[in-house]
């Protein structure tokens, strides 16, 4: 079995200043590590993933998140934040092979971005 | 291409009523899920579906039915509402060999 932890439920910043939302799993297979956002009564996007290769991932709007195996975490940042990053991200987490077509989710942190 | 649409958004039932919610997606995907949002819970996994004729059932699947007799469509059935089934329903979808899934817009469910 697996599971994902999300340490903080709300994360509360200012524009322009970093953050980092942090999410650790549990698995006794290899995995794969994933963020997902959801906007304000919205669906989810996939917002970047770890498959295999470099540890750190980037997305198109700045966030990046490092798989570090040796603390099963896969925390996500962002250098400097804007308002229309305010919304809920979910870290999720795969097996990489056998029953790969399971994505278990964290619980999700809210981030909000204030002026 | 609509991608994943649900119908409808927004539904209220009485307690022992019974509906379908509703998934389709455009993209020939094999894989379909169905999951619940509630708050502070995340999105648990209620059933999926590899390919059409096959389904299983996932984290919570107690109260609901799914089938799936089209590759584009996998409808969710709650046989006798309850309260504890007051939450976001989201499908998603996703190629075999892709790890990315697609998801639905939601339907915001209340059980009274």
């Amino acid at each position: 079995a697996q599971s994902v932890t999300q340490l903080d439920s709300q994360v509360p910043v200012f524009e322009e200043a970093p953050v980092e939302l942090r999410c650790n799993y549990s698995s006794s297979v290899s995995v794969y590590l994933f963020w997902y956002v959801q906007y304000p009564n919205q669906g989810l996007q996939l917002l970047l993933k770890y498959l295999s290769g470099s540890t750190l991932v980037e997305s198109i709007n700045g966030f990046e998140a490092e798989f570090n195996k040796s603390q099963t975490s896969f925390h996500l940042r962002k250098p400097s934040v804007h308002i229309s990053d305010t919304a809920e991200y979910f870290c999720a987490v795969s097996n990489s092979g056998g029953s790969n077509y399971k994505l278990t989710f964290g619980k999700g942190t809210l981030l909000t971005v204030n002026p | 291409n609509a991608g994943v649409t649900q119908t409808p958004k927004f539904q209220v039932l009485k307690t022992g009523q019974s509906m379908t919610l509703q998934c389709a997606q455009d993209m020939n995907h094999e894989y379909m899920s169905w999951y619940r949002q509630d708050p502070g819970m995340g999105l648990r996994l209620i059933h999926y579906s590899v390919g059409a004729g096959i389904t299983d059932q996932g984290e919570v699947p107690n109260g609901y039915n799914v089938s799936r007799s089209t590759t584009e469509d996998f409808p969710l059935r709650l046989l006798s509402a309850a309260p504890s089934q007051t939450s976001v329903y989201f499908c998603a979808s996703r190629l075999r060999d892709s790890y990315e899934q697609y998801f639905g817009p939601g339907t915001r469910l209340t059980v009274t």
